[in-house]
């Protein structure tokens, strides 16, 4: 079992639409939980962390089930300059970082 | 520009031969990383320096090897490259492990024939 799985998408939605999608992890121990962008054919930026309480920045919320083993990601009122793919990453031990494969995010006009 | 980079960009590599891609940073992070990225299966772990000085084994780690004999370099080295390491390489740098943000460099394209 692959320590963070994403459902890879692709999610296709209009301007100015919600779009939500999830995160599983498997390891309980996990402490650190953080979503990165990532552009084609560009390196992974962070976009923001993840706390317990879940999390806002601007469009952006994030939320944290440890019971669940999940995070999520929610993006309100969609632009175009949000197609990319979206990377979760979990931190389960003090250095390694596991990434999820991605959900590519598709903004249309 | 402060920051993290990698060098070459891309590079096409014969079968068997060696090669060094490198990477620098001039954040003074204590912890640096390289990834593989392929196609469907996300960002590998290939190997880890929490301090100069010290490396570990990532999730991948066979086939290259690391140094870290200061706090800006770490290069990867392919001893004899094989097809299977086609792939997009990231060099990755942390303040303190994988706790706080890692910044990534714009990443090296290889392709082994």
């Amino acid at each position: 079992r692959k320590e963070v799985e994403q459902d890879p998408g692709p999610f296709n939605v209009p301007e100015g639409a919600t779009v939500a999608f999830n995160c599983t992890y498997s390891n309980s121990a996990s402490q650190s939980f953080f979503w990165y962008r990532q552009d084609c054919r560009k390196e992974p930026k962070l976009l923001m962390s993840v706390y317990s309480s879940g999390n806002e920045d601007g469009r952006f919320t994030a939320q944290l089930n440890r019971a669940s083993q999940y995070i999520s990601l929610l993006i309100r009122d969609s632009k175009l300059s949000d197609s990319a793919t979206y990377l979760c990453v979990v931190n389960t031990n003090d250095y390694k970082l596991s990434f999820g494969a991605g959900t590519t995010v598709t903004v249309r006009a | 520009i402060a920051g993290i980079t990698q060098a070459p960009t891309s590079q096409i590599l014969a079968a068997g031969r060696r090669m060094t891609l490198r990477c620098t940073q001039d954040m003074r992070h204590n912890a640096m990383y390289w990834y593989r990225q392929d196609l469907g299966l996300g960002l590998r772990l290939i190997h880890y320096s929490n301090t100069a000085g010290t490396t570990g084994k990532g999730e991948v780690p066979d086939g290259y090897s690391v140094s870290r004999a200061n706090t800006d370099d770490f290069p990867l080295t392919l001893a004899s490259a094989v097809p299977s390491q086609t792939s997009v390489y990231f060099c990755a740098s942390s303040e303190e492990g994988g706790s706080t943000e890692a910044f990534f460099g714009q990443g090296t394209r290889l392709t082994v024939v």
